[in-house]
């Protein structure tokens, strides 16, 4: 039974496409985030989501967008792709202490 | 912000051997977690640790909150202890990472 789950693992798509990313937790948190691993492994918050509300927007591009429907789901769509944005996207949760990281979602963007 | 430096950047191991791999941060935290980030890439929870010490087996942490520095040790080592280890604190409602341990265990 995985705890955050996000699909797809791998995306492969041309730029100008538009994509989304879906996440979900099943452990009951109320705090919801997107990093992004670039190329050197660094991690860097992107979003972070409290009880379907933004808290936290770490200076990303307006192309990215991310929605929460309610409190177990983070989705994140990004429009117009640029190669720039081929990374590996993490979603992650937690209540207030102890921070679990979905499997991952290589986008690479041709 | 916190800043969060890791050392060594890269360690080679024989398997067997030990080590110790280092997180130093720029302000006190509440919170602080060791990632076992595997060639899959999955980020894998190793410690909760924003004070004292924890082990799990042949790992074990320590966090000296009041010196903003923790340790995470590894024992006895073995292949599939390779991969990047980051140590990340909070702030704000955020995590900061560290730029990671990448160790490599050789047979």
């Amino acid at each position: 039974d995985t705890a955050v789950s996000q699909t797809p693992k791998y995306l492969v798509t041309q730029m100008g496409n538009d994509k989304s990313i879906k996440c979900e937790q099943n452990l009951g948190h109320d705090t919801m985030y997107w990093y992004k691993q670039d190329s050197k492994k660094f991690l860097k918050i992107m979003f972070s989501y409290n009880n379907k509300e933004l808290i936290i927007n770490e200076t990303v591009p307006n192309r990215f967008s991310p929605k929460s429907p309610d409190k177990a789901h983070l989705n994140l769509h990004i429009n117009s792709l640029e190669l720039g944005d081929s990374a590996v996207y993490f979603c992650a949760s937690s209540l207030g202490t102890e921070a679990f990281f979905g499997q991952g979602t290589r986008l690479t963007v041709v | 912000g916190i800043q969060v430096e890791q050392s060594p950047p890269d360690l080679i191991l024989q398997e067997g051997a030990n080590s110790t791999l280092r997180c130093n941060f720029s302000d006190s935290v509440n919170n602080l977690q060791w990632f076992h980030q595997n060639p899959w890439g999955q980020l894998i929870n190793l410690f909760y640790i924003p004070s004292g010490t924890k082990q799990n087996g042949r790992l074990s942490a320590t966090t000296v909150a009041t010196e903003r520095y923790s340790l995470l040790y590894i024992s006895s080592s073995q292949t599939t202890d390779s991969g990047v280890y980051f140590c990340a604190v909070e702030d704000g409602n955020k995590l900061v990472f560290g730029a990671g341990t990448i160790l490599r265990v050789k047979s």
